[in-house]
């Protein structure tokens, strides 16, 4: 059974540059896909986007200019980085593999 | 963008009763359409997929029903453990693959 574990700092504040990992284990890196998606109070879930294991991307197009995901398979990691961040990326913040196994998720709070 | 509207937004029921979500899609979906189930301080659980196939493990008092812009999740009979909210998520036309607001449902 694969299991999730997002990581990273729980306050970033405005204007800098949110970095997350999740961590893959009980599973291969190599399979098919893996998507970011966060939730928020004001916005509710919303869909980050999609890394496949060849390393095609897809994101948000709302948040396209701003994101970059990235796969490190020898860690078997995953990278969600958010540029520019502003309160209203403030959010709870989950990894999901291709077979729907959610992670915890990690909250994450934009603050000065 | 797709814009998933759920109804109502709160449902008050009693275990046993019978509970009813809608989704509306603002365009066509076909039947590409899941229900997820979250309870507080965890992560949104997969219930139903495909407008109507249950996902692994889940219980048969869960079903799902509709395609094109209409979708109904059911509840047969509330177990103490399903008081909780409910997500349509749409999965045809993106990116994005977008969600409802969801649904409450609690106890009455």
């Amino acid at each position: 059974q694969v299991q999730l574990q997002e990581s990273g700092p729980g306050l970033v504040k405005p204007s800098e540059t949110l970095s997350l990992t999740c961590t893959v284990s009980g599973g291969s890196i190599s399979s098919y896909y893996w998507s970011w998606i966060r939730q928020s109070a004001g916005k509710g879930l919303e869909w980050i986007g999609r890394i496949y294991s060849s390393g095609n991307i897809v994101y948000n197009p709302s948040l396209t200019s701003r994101v970059t995901m990235s796969i490190d398979t020898p860690t078997k990691q995953l990278s969600l980085k958010l540029n520019s961040v502003t309160a209203a990326d403030t959010a709870v913040y989950y990894c999901v593999d291709y077979m729907d196994v959610w992670g915890k998720g990690i909250t994450v709070t934009v603050s000065s | 963008e797709i814009v998933l509207t759920q109804s109502p937004a709160t449902l008050s029921l009693s275990p046993g009763q019978r509970a009813t979500l809608s989704c509306r899609a603002s365009q066509s979906v076909s039947s590409s359409l899941a229900w997820y189930q979250q309870k507080p301080g965890q992560a949104p659980r997969l219930l139903i997929y495909d407008a109507s196939t249950r996902a692994t493990g889940i219980p048969a008092r869960f079903s799902g029903s509709g395609s094109g812009t209409d979708f109904t999740l059911t509840i047969s009979s509330l177990e103490p453990e399903d008081f909780a909210i409910y997500y349509c998520q749409q999965r045809s036309n993106w990116p994005p693959w977008t969600f409802g607001q969801g649904t409450k449902v609690e106890i009455k």
